[in-house]
């Protein structure tokens, strides 16, 4: 099986402008979890999908968003962008819960000028 | 809140020693708990984990043992090699989704 991917891997955007971020599960899987990860502060959690639902949300401002397609890829949304949101952005799927074993894509490095 | 304490945040061995990373987490009812290895610019990696109803596991050099009433964690690795140098991270699972440690900077020196 094909394992997760995203897209980008790399984007530069400049403070105040948007990001869409891409994440293919491993195929079968139904839950789609969202990281931010920054040196200081680690891997943080963003949220959880599963059947195009959001099921569970971290502590991060209404400016990150996401959703889910029924063929369950993901699409994370970053508005008005900050500097602070410069980070790698991973992604996890897995089948059903994702408290069971958690496979990341390579991550989308966002950096904001 | 919802929080997992890992120590140390680095960690410098001889290759050959065993490294023992520790992790302590705050919400009794979480039942699994899995451990991450990732490597400088690549992805986390799942390398082992353990559930609430077990005390320990092992995968050949790896080992992970539980204590639910202390609410500690521990990765244990055996005749480290230099392969084994990454940040090790630490997380358990809470009303379904992952918390995450700090991590662990472990570096094997040859």
């Amino acid at each position: 099986k094909a394992g997760v991917t995203q897209t980008p891997r790399y984007l530069i955007k400049t403070r105040g402008q948007q990001v869409t971020l891409s994440c293919s599960p491993i195929s079968g899987h139904r839950s789609v979890s969202w990281y931010q990860q920054t040196p200081g502060q680690g891997l943080q959690f963003l949220f959880e999908y599963f059947s195009e639902t959001q099921r569970n949300k971290g502590n991060f401002p209404g400016r990150f968003s996401g959703r889910q397609f029924s063929n369950s890829r993901s699409e994370m949304n970053v508005s008005t962008l900050e500097l602070g949101d410069s980070a790698l952005y991973l992604c996890a799927s897995s089948l059903s819960q994702p408290d069971n074993e958690q496979f990341f894509g390579p991550g989308t490095r966002l950096t904001v000028l | 809140g919802e929080n997992v304490e890992q120590h140390p945040s680095t960690l410098s061995v001889q290759e050959g020693d065993s490294a023992v990373i520790k992790c302590t987490y705050s919400d009794s009812a979480s039942n699994y708990f899995p451990w991450y290895k990732q490597e400088l610019g690549k992805r986390p990696q799942l390398i082992i984990d353990i559930r609430s109803n077990v005390g320990e596991k092992k995968d050949q050099r790896i080992a992970v043992t539980l204590n639910k009433t202390a609410k500690h964690f521990s990765l244990h690795i055996t005749e480290t090699q230099p392969e084994d140098s990454a940040v090790y991270f630490c997380a358990w699972g809470s009303q379904g989704n992952l918390i995450f440690g700090k991590g662990t900077k472990l570096s094997v020196k040859p």
